[in-house]
C-alpha cells in the first residue's frame, strides 16, 4: 500500500514564527502536492513538485514556501505563520501520469493553528 | 478556468437506503478526468471513484457509481445501500487531460452523514 505520511497531526505555533511542515511518501512517486482544506472552501492547491528541486505553484501559494531535496520527501515552510494560515494541510503523491492517470495518495493532515 | 460546484453543503440518508450527491463543473476542454474522493472523519482522503471524460460508460464501484452526462456538465454520485462507513466529508474533483496536467481542482465538498 501507499503510504504518505505528515510529521504532525496538530501543530501550534505563534505569529511570526518559521513553520515546517514535512511529508514523506514511500512510494516512489515523481509527484507531490500540498493542499489546504478550509470549511466551505475545500482543498486548494498550494504548491506541488513533479520532481527533485522541482516545484510549481498552485492557486494560493502566497505566504509559502516549498522545498524538495529528496525524491520522497515535501516540505512546506512558512516563513513567517501569520493567524490566517490557521487551517488543515494535506500532502499528497502520485506517479507521473504520462498521459495516463495516476491516482494522488493522500497523508492524514496537519491541523496547524497560528495563535 | 476551470471550476467544481458541490451546492449541497450537507445531506443525511437512512442506512441501507440510496443517497445521490451532485456536482457540476465548468470546462472548456473536451477531455478530462473527473472523481469523488471521500475524507472519512479525522481520517485520510482516499479515491472513491473516477471517470474518463470520453468514456460514454458511466462508472461503477460495487455500491457506488456515478451519473455523467457531459453536455450538462453533470457528474452525480449514487451511493446504494449506504452504510455507517460512508459517513464522510465526499469531494468532487476535476483533472485536464490537457499538456499532463497533475492538478485537481476540488469542489467546496458536502458532508453526508448515515443515520441508523
Amino acid at each position: 500500500d501507499v503510504k504518505v505520511t505528515q510529521s504532525s497531526r496538530y501543530l501550534v505555533k505563534r505569529t511570526g514564527e518559521k513553520v515546517f511542515l514535512e511529508c514523506v511518501q514511500d512510494m516512489d512517486h515523481e509527484n507531490m502536492f500540498w493542499y489546504r482544506q478550509d470549511p466551505g472552501l475545500g482543498l486548494r492547491l498550494i504548491y506541488f513538485s513533479y520532481d527533485v528541486k522541482m516545484k510549481e505553484k498552485g492557486d494560493i501559494p502566497e505566504g509559502y514556501s516549498v522545498s524538495r531535496e529528496k525524491k520522497e520527501r515535501f516540505s512546506l515552510i512558512l516563513e513567517s505563520a501569520s493567524t490566517n494560515q490557521t487551517s488543515m494541510y494535506l500532502c499528497a503523491s502520485s506517479l507521473a501520469s504520462g498521459g495516463v492517470y495516476n491516482e494522488q495518495f493522500f497523508g492524514p493532515g496537519t491541523r496547524l493553528t497560528v495563535l | 478556468a476551470q471550476t467544481v460546484t458541490q451546492s449541497q453543503p450537507e445531506m443525511s440518508v437512512q442506512e441501507a437506503e440510496t443517497v445521490t450527491l451532485s456536482c457540476t463543473y465548468d470546462t472548456s476542454e473536451s477531455d478530462y478526468y473527473l472523481f469523488w474522493y471521500k475524507q472519512p472523519p479525522s481520517r485520510q482522503m482516499i479515491l472513491v471513484i473516477r471517470q474518463e471524460a470520453y468514456k460514454q460508460q458511466n462508472a461503477t464501484e460495487n455500491r457506488f457509481s456515478v451519473n455523467f452526462q457531459k453536455a450538462a456538465k453533470s457528474f452525480s454520485l449514487k451511493i446504494s445501500d449506504s452504510q455507517l462507513g460512508d459517513a464522510a466529508m465526499y469531494f468532487c474533483a476535476y483533472r485536464s487531460r490537457v499538456g499532463g496536467s497533475e492538478k485537481l481542482v476540488f469542489g467546496k465538498g458536502m458532508k453526508l452523514t448515515v443515520n441508523p
